[in-house]
């Protein structure tokens, strides 16, 4: 089965830029997408077909995308993004929706 | 404004079946573009897709739950309703109903809150 990969975790101090990335092998062909999910709340959307920002989220976040790799930046982080987040995309046929594994944000 | 509410039982006994549904509002099931998909997180674990059920009544399942799950919708109601079969323990987790645009961001933009599902005799 199709599976994406994040690193477990990563540190960053605050006003500092977190990058976290995100490998599949179908991500030159299918969109990913970005959530960030706090302790004991459900995830919320924070980029959409890879660099797409939804209104209300802040300036901070932005997405890119290379090759089978995205990448999901936090520019002035900040406490409060102290978070997990995970990526999202599709396989190759568009077909099946598939979740990294998830990505520990822990603010220094 | 687009909602979603899950509900559903907390306990559930090992080898029953677990039905869950997902009452929405906002938005019409039968819009094009529009789909409700079902997605858990066991405690401490990673968030894993398990069926998505599209405008045009379309169903698709995880590839390693497909034979235990089913995935509905009752579209006078606003619901969308996920039947899994022979639960074990390992099925405890929360469960999330979440709405896909897929003429928009195509992304799950809007979650509920979830519905926490333990599995114990």
């Amino acid at each position: 089965s199709y599976e994406l990969t994040q690193p477990p975790s990563v540190s960053v101090s605050p006003g500092q830029t977190a990058r976290i990335t995100c490998s599949g092998d179908a991500l030159p062909k299918q969109y990913a997408h970005w959530y960030q999910q706090r302790p004991g709340q459900a995830p919320i959307l924070v980029i959409y077909k890879d660099s797409e920002r939804p209104s209300g989220i802040p300036e901070r976040f932005s997405g890119s995308s290379s090759g089978t790799t995205v990448t999901l930046t936090i520019s002035g982080v900040q406490a409060e993004d102290e978070a997990d987040y995970y990526c999202q995309s599709a396989d190759s046929s568009g077909t099946y929706r598939v979740f990294g594994g998830g990505t520990k944000v822990t603010v220094l | 404004q687009v909602t979603l509410r899950e509900s559903g039982p907390a306990l559930v006994k090992p080898t029953q079946t677990l039905t869950l549904t997902c009452t929405f509002s906002g938005f019409s099931l039968t819009t094009r573009g529009l789909c409700v998909s079902w997605i858990r997180q066991p405690p401490g674990k990673a968030l894993e897709w398990l069926a998505l059920i599209d405008w045009d009544d379309d169903k698709y399942y995880t590839t390693s739950l497909k034979t235990r799950l089913t995935i509905s919708r009752d579209t006078s109601k606003n619901q969308v309703v996920l039947t899994m079969t022979n639960i074990d323990p390992l099925d405890t987790a929360t469960y999330y109903c979440a709405r896909t645009e897929t003429t928009g961001a195509d992304a799950f933009d809007i979650w509920g809150h979830g519905t926490m599902v333990t599995v114990s005799s």
